[in-house]
């Protein structure tokens, strides 16, 4: 089955400065991959996600950029804000076709943002 | 609009003793997940469902069953808890989007339940 890598596992940054984090995947039927930040107490909500028929997808701060033949992808955040600090996971999956399977995800980026 | 609700959110369970916990979605998705959440160790699949009737096994089923009786609601039981299933247990839906670069399947979670098991 896929496994999913994910790194760093805590990032601390400087409020302002950019944010990195790291995903490699095993499984080359993998064709979405999304970024999921959990806040404390709460459940995972979707913040970008990438297909595989795309190299790099960007929302505002937020940028994701897939290597396929690496296959691996990483989030990106600049001009990070206070309220950015949260547990961030990345996901893969095989979903296509008429069905969804589930997503394996990585085991997840504690940022945290210092003021 | 409530998307995602789970019952309960929190729960202690003996080690023998059976329990349900319940998901509901009002956002009319074809599919839904049941996750299990443990320190360091991300989420991790235990069972899903692609439509009414129909299950299947994830990542870590064993332990658990589930049932899709109805589109809206999935059902995650315990039939004889065990300590290794204290955990965060958190259910999801999705529905295919089409969207610019080809179908995604963005996730909806609920809040979670937090289940102890003595």
């Amino acid at each position: 089955g896929e496994n999913v890598e994910q790194h760093p596992s805590t990032l601390s940054v400087q409020e302002g400065d950019s944010a990195v984090i790291k995903c490699t995947y095993s499984d080359s039927a993998s064709n979405y991959f999304p970024w999921y930040k959990q806040e404390l107490g709460k459940g995972p909500q979707l913040i970008i996600d990438i297909r595989s028929n795309v190299g790099e997808k960007k929302d505002q701060r937020i940028a994701v950029t897939l290597n396929k033949t690496a296959k691996h992808f990483s989030l990106h955040i600049t001009e990070t804000q206070p309220e950015d600090s949260a547990v961030y996971f990345c996901a893969a999956s095989r979903a296509g076709g008429g069905g969804a399977d589930g997503l394996t995800f990585g085991k997840g980026t504690h940022l945290i943002i210092q003021p | 609009n409530a998307g995602v609700t789970q019952t309960p959110k929190f729960r202690v369970l003996k080690t023998g003793q059976s329990m349900t916990l319940l998901c509901a979605q009002d956002m009319n998705h074809e599919y839904m997940y049941w996750y299990r959440q443990d320190p360091g160790m991300g989420l991790r699949l235990i069972h899903y469902s692609v439509g009414e009737g129909t299950t299947a096994k994830g990542e870590v089923p064993d332990g658990y069953n589930v049932s899709r009786l109805k589109k809206q609601n999935f059902l995650l039981g315990l039939e004889s808890a065990a300590p290794s299933q204290t955990s965060v247990y958190f259910c999801a839906s999705s529905s295919t989007v089409l969207a610019s670069g080809g179908r995604t399947y963005e996730q909806y979670f609920g809040p979670g339940t937090r289940l102890t098991v003595t």
